[in-house]
């Protein structure tokens, strides 16, 4: 089946740095991929969706110059938080489809833990 | 908009009790459904899906269907194991658009020997 890899898993940075997630489809071209977050305990809330070449599309409250996403290629996506502070803290969680197959679901990749120090 | 609304948690079972979570929506048109399993540290895997009404989804000896007049989608399994320990999402994807998934706010299921 499809496979989408997150890197890296887990990832520990001092405050008031960037941090790049990167979310990569292995055996498919993701033309639409998606970054989550997830508290601890709580459900995903979708922060953004990309497509290949174009602006990522935010969600209300989500702050674009904060979680800055690039989807360069059709195998790649990457998430960077910039200027991370301790309340970014969190779970990341990318998604990606096959946009040349109808009606297929997203996969996902294993996540990225944050912690900002 | 698109909404979906999963029984809370946590549920704590006994190893092959009968098991029921709770999944309705409210959407637009008929989206397709999804029950999505976490472990701890995880990402999301899906379990089963269903994409029109009275379709069954079933993997590992989940099952759930897709009612359409109730507009539910309860995820069964009739033996659990400690192994079935896990979060589990209930999801519809959008029609419209980018066709993201809209998630529930998720059931932890603890499974005891």
């Amino acid at each position: 089946g499809a496979v989408v890899s997150q890197h890296p898993s887990r990832v520990i940075c001092k405050s008031g740095t960037s941090v790049k997630i990167e979310c990569r489809s292995l055996d498919f071209q993701a033309t639409t991929m998606f970054w989550y977050r997830q508290f601890p305990k709580q459900s995903l809330m979708l922060m953004a969706t990309s497509n290949e070449g174009s602006k990522a599309t935010y969600e209300q409250g989500v702050e674009k110059d904060k979680f800055l996403i690039n989807h360069a290629s059709l195998t790649l996506s990457t998430l960077t938080v910039t200027s991370a502070h301790p309340e970014d803290s969190s779970f990341y969680i990318c998604s990606a489809r096959d946009g040349a197959r109808a009606d297929t679901e997203a996969f996902f990749g294993q996540g990225t833990r944050l912690t900002v120090v | 908009g698109d909404s979906v609304t999963q029984m809370e948690g946590p549920v704590t079972l006994s190893e092959e009790a009968f098991l029921t979570i709770n999944c309705t929506y409210t959407a637009t048109g008929y989206p397709s459904l999804f029950w999505y399993v976490q472990y701890p540290g995880e990402g999301l895997q899906l379990l089963l899906k269903a994409t029109k009404a009275d379709d069954k989804g079933s993997n590992k000896g989940f099952e759930a269907t897709y009612r359409k007049e109730t507009t539910s989608f309860h995820l069964e399994k009739g033996s659990v194991q400690v192994s079935d320990s896990a979060v589990y999402f209930c999801a519809l994807r959008v029609i419209q658009g980018a066709q993201k998934l809209v998630f529930g706010q998720g059931t932890r299921l603890t499974i005891n020997p």
